[in-house]
């Protein structure tokens, strides 16, 4: 509907593995950025690309890493993943400073 | 303090109800304002950016004070489709979230 897709939808993964999280922004948007949403919590702003560079970053550690790639898709990688990265993850593309639009996300459980 | 503040739920109103939510932020700097809207287990939609001089859409009114750094949406003539959490998101290059309300709209 937005034009944002996410995958997976869900994934369960144990403590100390890693996951990669994709997305595909909507066609024309040049930006994108994660945002982690804990339950009962706003989106936490992770990081936001712009023309595959790291253009701002949240409070994040730096086992939290991406990449944005020349068609303006996205992954999201957390390396060491510990038990409070539970969460949903979101990806948000817009086309310079217009309002954000998200994708379904990616509702990350881990054991 | 928390970057982007919104008042505590849930609102339990009628239909028909009029309800106003507040949000307020502490980065004077910002310079963009959002309402979203955000469904159980569904990813937040933009319901309406927010300006200087109010704008509305519909059954719903946003406005903003720079001077006292709060933002609000107002709904009138609650629809039980109205139910769901409200999220204000302030920003710039990022964007800042609120905790969000819950309203909960009752026949």
């Amino acid at each position: 509907e937005t034009g944002v897709t996410q995958s997976p939808t869900h994934l369960i993964k144990t403590r100390g593995q890693q996951v990669t999280l994709r997305c595909s922004s909507q066609s024309g948007h040049n930006t994108v950025s994660w945002y982690q949403q804990a339950l009962g919590q706003g989106p936490q702003f992770i990081f936001q690309y712009y023309r595959e560079e790291e253009n701002g970053r949240g409070n994040f550690p730096p086992r939290f890493s991406g990449l944005q790639f020349p068609n303006y898709s996205s992954e999201l990688n957390v390396n060491a993943l510990e038990l409070d990265d539970s969460a949903l993850y979101l990806c948000a593309s817009r086309l310079d400073r217009e309002p954000q639009h998200f994708g379904d996300g990616t509702r990350l459980s881990i054991l | 303090r928390k970057e982007v503040e919104q008042d505590p739920g849930p609102f339990n109103v009628p239909e028909g109800a009029t309800v106003a939510f507040n949000c307020t932020y502490s980065n004077s700097a910002s310079q963009s304002f959002f309402w979203y809207r955000q469904d159980c287990r569904k990813e937040p939609k933009l319901l309406m950016s927010v300006y200087s001089s109010g704008n509305e859409d519909g059954r719903f009114t946003a406005q903003l004070n720079r001077a006292s750094q709060y933002i609000s949406l107002l709904i009138r003539d609650s629809k039980l489709s109205d139910s769901a959490t409200y999220l204000c998101a302030v920003g710039g290059n990022k964007l800042v979230f609120g905790a969000g309300t819950i309203l909960r709209v009752k026949s």
